[in-house]
């Protein structure tokens, strides 16, 4: 069974802050790394799809970064503001038969104005 | 474009009662379609995936089925409910080539009772 695990669950910070949350994932048969952004009544958007290893994606203030060998990503948020509290999904996808995701649970962002 | 449409946003249905949830994607031919189910204070489990027409994998044992009657449509059921199915039940679709980045439904609030 694959384990994608995320940390912290849940983030509270001040408007202005940067802030990172890790995903953790199995380092064999790696085939992509995904990041979601799910906001409150609405659906998952996707943020960052990557592949390689050192791979780094920036998206505005959003960045993340990715290891394959030792299996984690990390995504960056800088000067965080309100309209940024979300939670943030990562997937895992294999290179082993379907290429189906695999999600961890997700860490809740919440910025404070 | 592509648009992904779930129906209905929200739903109430007795314990034992038939369920059935409907997803139609627009502007893409030979998606791969998904189910997910997000229970409360859990993260997003993959339900039921389809390559095609009539071709149903299912990744969890449950009292729910999916089919798929036409390329664009894709549909979960159940003929009877119970307490456990309650939960947030999102649709997605993806390119049948690539890097299997998903695309996300409105979702369907289920409240079983």
């Amino acid at each position: 069974i694959l384990n994608v695990e995320q940390s912290p669950q849940s983030l509270h910070v001040q408007e202005g802050d940067s802030t990172n949350f890790t995903c953790s994932f199995p380092s064999s048969n790696f085939y992509a790394l995904h990041w979601y952004r799910w906001e409150t009544a609405k659906s998952p958007e996707a943020l960052f799809v990557m592949t390689l290893n050192g791979d780094e994606k920036k998206k505005g203030r959003i960045s993340a970064t990715l290891n394959t060998k030792e299996g984690y990503s990390y995504l960056y948020i800088k000067g965080s503001q309100p309209e940024d509290s979300a939670t943030y999904l990562c997937a895992f996808s294999g290179n082993t038969g379907f290429q189906k995701l695999v999600f961890g649970t997700g860490t809740r962002l919440l910025v404070s104005p | 474009s592509q648009t992904i449409h779930q129906w209905p946003a929200t739903l109430v249905q007795p314990v034992g009662s038939p369920l059935s949830l409907e997803c139609t994607v627009e502007g893409t031919s030979n998606p791969n379609l998904y189910w997910y189910r997000q229970a409360a204070g859990r993260g997003l489990q993959l339900l039921f995936y389809s390559v095609g027409i009539g071709q149903i994998s299912s990744e969890v044992p449950q009292n729910l089925s999916a089919s798929r009657p036409q390329d664009r449509q894709f549909i979960l059921s159940s003929k009877k409910l119970l307490l456990s199915d309650s939960g947030f039940y999102l649709c997605a679709w993806s390119a049948l080539t690539g890097l299997n980045e998903q695309f996300f439904g409105p979702g369907t609030r289920l409240t079983v009772l």
